[in-house]
């Protein structure tokens, strides 16, 4: 299967900063990724949908100027969690389309906000 | 919109024992229904798929039937074996570049 990859894999930060984390699809280009978060023993709530060269599409109850999504190329979409607080601590998955409609998730990043 | 219902939220088999999970969808134009496999603290595996135009596909020790009528599909694990063990979510997808709808997911413990 195709392969994505996600870094960092996992990230500790002081309330208040900022954390990027890079979604890339490392053999295959993907117009169309998506940002999932993921709580301990839950399903994945799906936050955004990132389209290459245009704006993302965040679900209801997502924050959109929280949760800045940018994908600058067929490769890379990048989740940007700004001014973190504890909330925000959770276990971030983004995944790429392959093909015309299958999903490969990248490995997860686990942020914890201190 | 669409949604997904999975069936059972866990179930726990004796090793070699088979598995089922199950899962119906809303939306009559849900026209693909992947499987995902995920190990504690991993991303989710995909294991196999199946789109609309199949009833049944099988890919050694599993498979998926479709029913389209009844908007249910399932998942069946043959034999299973401790490393079976995971939570398996089933999704469907109304067209390419929309999001994946999942269900709740299904924690299976196989017992040695």
């Amino acid at each position: 299967g195709a392969v994505v990859s996600q870094h960092p894999s996992r990230v500790i930060c002081k309330s208040g900063t900022s954390v990027k984390i890079e979604c890339r699809s490392l053999d295959f280009q993907a117009t169309t990724m998506f940002w999932y978060r993921q709580f301990p023993k839950k399903s994945l709530m799906l936050m955004a949908t990132s389209n290459e060269g245009s704006k993302a599409t965040y679900e209801q109850g997502v924050e959109k100027d929280k949760f800045l999504i940018n994908h600058a190329s067929l490769t890379l979409s990048t989740l940007t969690v700004t001014s973190a607080h504890p909330e925000d601590s959770s276990f971030y998955i983004c995944s790429a389309i392959w093909g015309a409609e299958t999903q490969y998730f990248g490995p997860g990043t686990r942020l914890l906000v201190l | 919109g669409e949604n997904v219902e999975q069936h059972p939220s866990t179930l726990s088999v004796q090793e070699g024992d088979s598995a089922v999970i199950k899962c119906t969808y809303s939306d009559s134009a849900s026209n693909y229904f992947p499987w995902y496999k995920q190990e504690l603290g991993k991303r989710p595996q995909l294991i196999i798929d199946i789109r609309s135009n199949v009833g049944e596909k099988k890919d050694q020790r599993i498979a998926v039937t479709l029913n389209k009528t009844a908007k249910h599909f399932s998942l069946h694990i043959t034999e299973t074996q401790p490393e079976d063990s995971a939570v398996y979510f089933c999704a469907a997808l109304a067209s390419g570049n929309t999001p994946l709808v999942f269900g709740k997911g299904t924690r299976l413990s196989v017992i040695a």
